[in-house]
């Protein structure tokens, strides 16, 4: 049974370049979340998807990041122009979320470095 | 608004003593309580989580944790510690009614000595 998967597993790009992160969740899970961590901040929610819909983006740091769902298997992190303090590392999780209580599901994560 | 806080960046406990990684938070109305596991260079792994009901929950690799209401505490535990449960440990918080995302601690790196 995989996991959520994320792709790359690592990603070093020069400032002023676009990144894509991908992230394929567990099917069957209808919630969908991005996080990103770093020393200084720790771990923090960039943004949520229900049923591939964005309920919560508040966390999203600014216009330069963008997140799209287009279906259930399938979610992306964009990052255009990228910068050095963007360096971190990004997580998507996925949860069943029938109710609160549930639990997520962490992917591997896709550590970013932006000379 | 949620948070949560992790008193202690780090934990040192002996091998094969009990160990404690306290957790405070504050969430309006009901919690849901949340322990998470992060190995080196790897994803938040679940380990165990208080929804209602007995106050003692007990989760994976033998890990419990306890519900105090009236101090608002999750505090976990385990009776021995391995060498290999050295870590770093993530409380969350989810309110019942309120946002509907996870509020993550920041987090107390636990280290075993054999």
């Amino acid at each position: 049974d995989a996991g959520v998967i994320q792709s790359p597993r690592h990603e070093v790009t020069e400032m002023g370049q676009e990144v894509t992160l991908r992230c394929k969740p567990i099917s069957g899970h209808n919630s969908l979340f991005w996080y990103r961590q770093t020393m200084m901040r720790g771990l923090e929610l960039l943004i949520y998807f229900n049923n591939n819909v964005p309920i919560d983006d508040s966390g999203m740091p600014e216009d330069r990041f963008s997140a799209k769902m287009p279906n259930a298997s399938f979610s992306t992190l964009k990052i255009q122009p990228s910068e050095p303090r963007d360096s971190a590392v990004y997580f998507c999780a996925s949860s069943l979320d029938r109710d609160r209580g549930s639990e997520q599901y962490f992917g591997p994560g896709t550590r970013l470095t932006v000379t | 608004a949620q948070s949560v806080a992790q008193p202690e960046d780090q934990v040192n406990v002996a091998e094969g003593n009990p160990l404690t990684v306290k957790c405070t938070y504050s969430v309006s109305g009901n919690p849901y309580l949340f322990w998470y596991v992060q190995y080196p260079n790897r994803g938040l792994q679940f380990l165990l989580k208080y929804i209602t009901g007995d106050n003692l929950v007990k989760g994976s690799y033998g890990f419990e944790a306890e519900f105090n209401k009236s101090q608002t505490s999750f505090h976990l535990k385990k009776p021995s510690a391995l060498v290999s449960d050295s870590a770093l440990y993530f409380c969350a918080v989810r309110s019942v009614t309120g946002r509907r995302a996870l509020t993550f601690g920041s987090g107390t790196r636990l280290q075993v000595q054999p």
